[in-house]
């Protein structure tokens, strides 16, 4: 099954871009790449993912490397809320599609 | 609220207690997933249904821990004879089967055993 790699932490000055990278080396050509975020004991919340393409929504955008190797997620305008854990996750290539997620990233976003 | 909810929320048993959590995944959602989240760590896969049928399980899932989701809707995770190293956070996920699934998770259970 295909792994993540993440920086452990990042600072961000608040209003700046966050910019959060991943690498997914391994993964399989059809498997989509997830981002999530946990703010300190809750459940990890859903923010986007993607195939091939760039993909934007309100939360986010995320851009993919061409070979796929590879992402970034970009938050515009970081917030003090928007201080959390990332997560990017790709999912088994087998049977359940469980997530596989690693230890992520810890973004501290400064006033 | 359509999300997903896990209760309770929080438990504290002592070593050897069975405890017992629950989850009800969004109404239409045909998957659901059980993982476990310790200090500093990403969530674990614990276990999977896809309807009632409970298709996969991990390793970590030992013999005492055991998990249910009758007539497909909402699951339980019993843990039996708890121990120190059970302490984590129990986290519930539900997903629609199509190729990009994207899983919903819950608040989560937080057990604390003594």
């Amino acid at each position: 099954d295909a792994k993540t790699t993440q920086p452990p932490s990042m600072d961000c000055a608040e209003g700046r871009a966050a910019n959060l990278p991943c690498n997914h080396s391994t993964i399989s050509g059809n498997e989509y790449v997830y981002w999530y975020r946990q703010i300190h004991s809750q459940g990890p919340q859903y923010i986007i993912h993607g195939l091939k393409n760039n993909e934007t929504n309100e939360m986010a955008s995320l851009i993919i490397t061409e070979d796929r190797k590879s992402s970034t997620l970009i938050l515009p305008h970081a917030t003090l809320r928007d201080t959390a854990v990332y997560y990017c996750i790709v999912r088994a290539t087998s049977g359940t599609y469980k997530y596989i997620f690693g230890t992520g990233t810890r973004l501290k976003v400064l006033a | 609220d359509t999300g997903v909810s896990q209760d309770p929320r929080h438990k504290i048993t002592k070593r050897g207690q069975n405890v017992t959590f629950r989850c009800d995944p969004i109404s239409e959602h045909n998957r659901l997933y059980w993982y476990r989240q310790t200090l500093g760590q990403g969530p674990e896969f614990l276990t999977y249904f896809q309807n009632e049928a409970q298709l996969e399980k991990s390793r970590l899932l030992s013999d005492r821990f055991s998990a249910e989701r009758p007539k497909g809707s909402f699951s339980t995770l019993e843990i039996q004879r708890t121990e120190q190293g059970d302490s984590a956070m129990y986290l519930c996920a539900s997903s629609l089967t199509r190729r990009q699934e994207t899983q919903y998770f819950g608040p989560g259970t937080r057990l604390l055993v003594l």
